[in-house]
């Protein structure tokens, strides 16, 4: 079974700055995707960026870029120039080809004028 | 975009009734569809996975006959949490795959049902 783990329950950063949050994940499989989704208060799902484990180039989504580490199975969301609205729980989320999802336990991200 | 709809987005009921969410695709079919926990301040646990015109796969642990899962057509499924106790009280969140891309594209998520059982 996959696993997703992310170790930092809380993160916080000023407004305008850069924050990396951390994902590990455990696998067997070669083939698979990675993604970080971001959830609001509202508690929507939105995809913020996605990674093809396929592709050596990181993603990047104008402020949000990942740091893929294959081989050491890590997965950090890099969020630069940082915004009021950008706080919320960020789940990073496992996707063997063509299954269901498993998420991690989720970073609360807090935003700090 | 892709849109899935969840319907109610917030219900409120006593112990020992039972109560139906439905997850639709609006614009898009859906062969796939997951249906999510999350209680507060939690992930995301995947519950079950519902097959358009098939059984229900569960998730070890999820009791079938407790959260009966219908999908009846390509844009429709139902979760029915039967004889609901404070216990199933939680976030229950869909998500579809739209069946006329690469089923590798990321699931669209519903906004999500807040259930609470008195």
């Amino acid at each position: 079974a996959q696993t997703v783990t992310q170790s930092q329950p809380e993160m916080s950063v000023q407004e305008a700055e850069t924050v990396t949050l951390s994902c590990t994940y455990d696998t067997s499989e070669s083939n698979y995707y990675l993604f970080w989704y971001k959830q609001p208060p509202s508690r929507q799902m939105i995809l913020v960026i996605r990674q093809e484990a396929y592709k050596q180039q990181n993603a990047t989504e104008n402020r949000f870029s990942v740091n893929f580490q294959k081989a050491a199975k890590s997965f950090s969301l890099k969020i630069s120039d940082s915004q009021l609205g950008d706080t919320a729980m960020y789940f990073c989320a496992f996707m063997k080809h063509a299954h269901d999802m498993r998420f991690g336990a989720g970073t609360r991200l807090t935003v700090k004028p | 975009g892709a849109v899935v709809s969840q319907h109610p987005s917030w219900v409120i009921c006593k112990s020992g009734t039972s109560v139906k969410i439905e997850c639709r695709s609006l614009d898009f079919q859906a062969t796939t569809m997951f249906w999510y926990r999350q209680f507060p301040k939690q992930s995301l646990m995947l519950m079950a996975t519902s097959n358009e015109g098939s059984k229900a796969t569960y998730e070890q642990g999820v009791e079938k006959d407790k959260f009966l899962i219908n999908h009846a057509s390509l844009t429709l499924s139902t979760l029915t949490v039967t004889s609901a106790h404070p216990e199933d009280s939680s976030f229950y969140i869909c998500s579809a795959r739209d069946r006329s891309i690469d089923s590798n594209q990321p699931q669209h998520f519903g906004d999500g049902t807040r259930l609470s059982i008195l």
